[in-house]
């Protein structure tokens, strides 16, 4: 069964201040990945997915992630954080169903934290 | 820019008592997905279905829970009757055929008294 693991429960960074957040998945065949971010309260917004292809892939809000299949990692980053990026962020691990859908599979969280 | 409605957007009931929650995914998305998330947690799928057949339902309590597309658009969960344990937030998503990507609503906050 897939599995992922966010190791980190909460990061502080100062504002302006690189980030990386880490993602390590346990999966058979080659997963499809994505990283989710969720403010307060609200649902989750996709920030970028891999598919295949180019292992560093791009998202909205200047964040990428790279795609390490030696390490099993899927690990987010950002070279400048801005105090609107504090929130929840998800790593998730994607399981292609023959009867159509993707199924999801949740790490539990980083909660980043921005020190202005 | 289309997006995943959900209602209500919060929910305070009292033990035993039925409570249902509805979601109207983006246009022409076949696929459907309701999300229990604990808090602290990730969410944890709970039925999914590909226009009005469930896929995959394996982790819905079906004794006190149940989920219905009748028509393939919209669908209702509902819970009856609930326990202080489904004090969550439920998050309903939908993904086109392809790529997959799952497009979220900004959920049902459900508190049990």
């Amino acid at each position: 069964a897939q599995s992922v693991t966010q190791p980190d429960i909460h990061i502080t960074v100062s504002e302006g201040a690189s980030l990386e957040l880490r993602c390590n998945y346990s999966y058979g065949a080659t997963p499809y990945l994505f990283w989710y971010v969720q403010s307060p309260g609200q649902g989750l917004q996709l920030l970028l997915k891999y598919f295949s292809g180019d292992t560093l892939v791009q998202g909205i809000k200047g964040f990428e992630a790279e795609f390490k299949r030696s390490q099993s990692s899927f690990n987010l980053r950002k070279p400048s954080v801005h105090w609107s990026d504090a929130a929840e962020y998800f790593c998730a691990v994607g399981l292609i169903l023959t009867g159509g859908g993707n199924k999801l599979t949740f790490g539990t969280g980083t909660q980043l934290k921005v020190e202005l | 820019e289309a997006e995943v409605a959900q209602s209500p957007r919060y929910k305070i009931t009292e033990k035993s008592q039925a409570v249902a929650f509805w979601c109207d995914p983006i246009s022409g998305h076949a696929t459907l997905y309701w999300y229990r998330q604990i808090l602290g947690q990730g969410p944890e799928l709970l039925v999914q279905f590909q226009d009005e057949s469930v896929v995959d339902d394996s982790q819905l309590p079906k004794d006190r829970f149940s989920a219905e597309r009748l028509k393939g658009v919209d669908s209702t969960l509902k819970i009856q009757p609930a326990e202080l344990g489904d004090s969550a937030m439920y998050l309903c998503a939908s993904s086109p055929d392809r790529p997959y990507e799952q497009y979220f609503g900004p959920g049902t906050r459900l508190t049990v008294t």
